[in-house]
């Protein structure tokens, strides 16, 4: 049931950015993009949503390309606590509520 | 600001026992979602409730049932458990579409962690 597609790990630089892409093709015009983010074993946290424009908040901004097949989540400055797996979700439409978790991306800062 | 609060935080059952997993969510939500998370896997989508109605149904077990109350507060409802119900289970809510516009954001609580021995 996953409409998205990740990498399943990437690394970065504490204090660098971190961009995390997304791959979403089948995507339709009334379904969002989510991103969350699960640190070791706690609930899966809310970060960031959009619908085709990019959208920016005080944790990360979302690049959404204009075709909407594509979003990239930016961690300006990553810290040691944004190691995590994060989750790339479309969301809406006939399937509005329900997430689907794909595999998602496990990101590691480091020192 | 409050969050969602799920009861208790960890729980061992024996196999063929009955658990139940309680769900406050935040104030003014009004639609609660269940996830179950095993080992090593991602979170998959097990049963939401919306106005104290069943809104959507996923990969729930029979021997599983759930509710939501007037103050709007879950309950998941686990009977004859098996060791292969071990799992985080998360509780999320959402608050009402006209505050969310079209999306309804999900917050999760810290989950519950069942153990069946």
């Amino acid at each position: 049931d996953a409409k998205t597609t990740q990498p399943p790990s990437m690394d970065c630089a504490e204090g660098r950015a971190a961009n995390l892409p997304c791959n979403h093709s089948t995507i339709s015009g009334n379904e969002y993009v989510y991103w969350y983010r699960q640190i070791h074993s706690q609930g899966p946290q809310y970060i960031i949503h959009g619908l085709k424009n990019n959208e920016t908040n005080e944790m990360a901004s979302l690049i959404i390309t204009e075709d909407r097949k594509s979003s990239t989540l930016i961690l300006p400055h990553a810290t040691l606590r944004d190691t995590a797996v994060y989750y790339c979700i479309v969301n809406g439409g006939s399937t509005l509520g329900r997430l689907y978790f794909g595999r998602g991306t496990q990101l590691t800062v480091w020192p | 600001a409050a969050g969602v609060i799920q009861s208790p935080r960890h729980l061992i059952k024996e196999k063929r026992e009955t658990a139940t997993l309680k769900c406050y969510p935040i104030p003014r939500h009004d639609t609660v979602y269940w996830y179950q998370q095993g080992p090593g896997q991602d979170p998959q989508f097990l049963i939401s409730f919306y106005e104290k109605m069943q809104s959507d149904k996923g990969s729930i077990p029979d021997r599983f049932s759930a509710q939501q109350f007037s103050d709007y507060h879950s309950e998941l409802n686990m009977s004859s458990l098996e060791l292969g119900d071990s799992a985080l289970y998360f509780c999320a809510s959402s608050p009402p579409l006209g505050l969310a516009g079209f999306t309804d954001t999900q917050y999760f609580g810290p989950g519950t962690r069942l153990t069946v021995l």
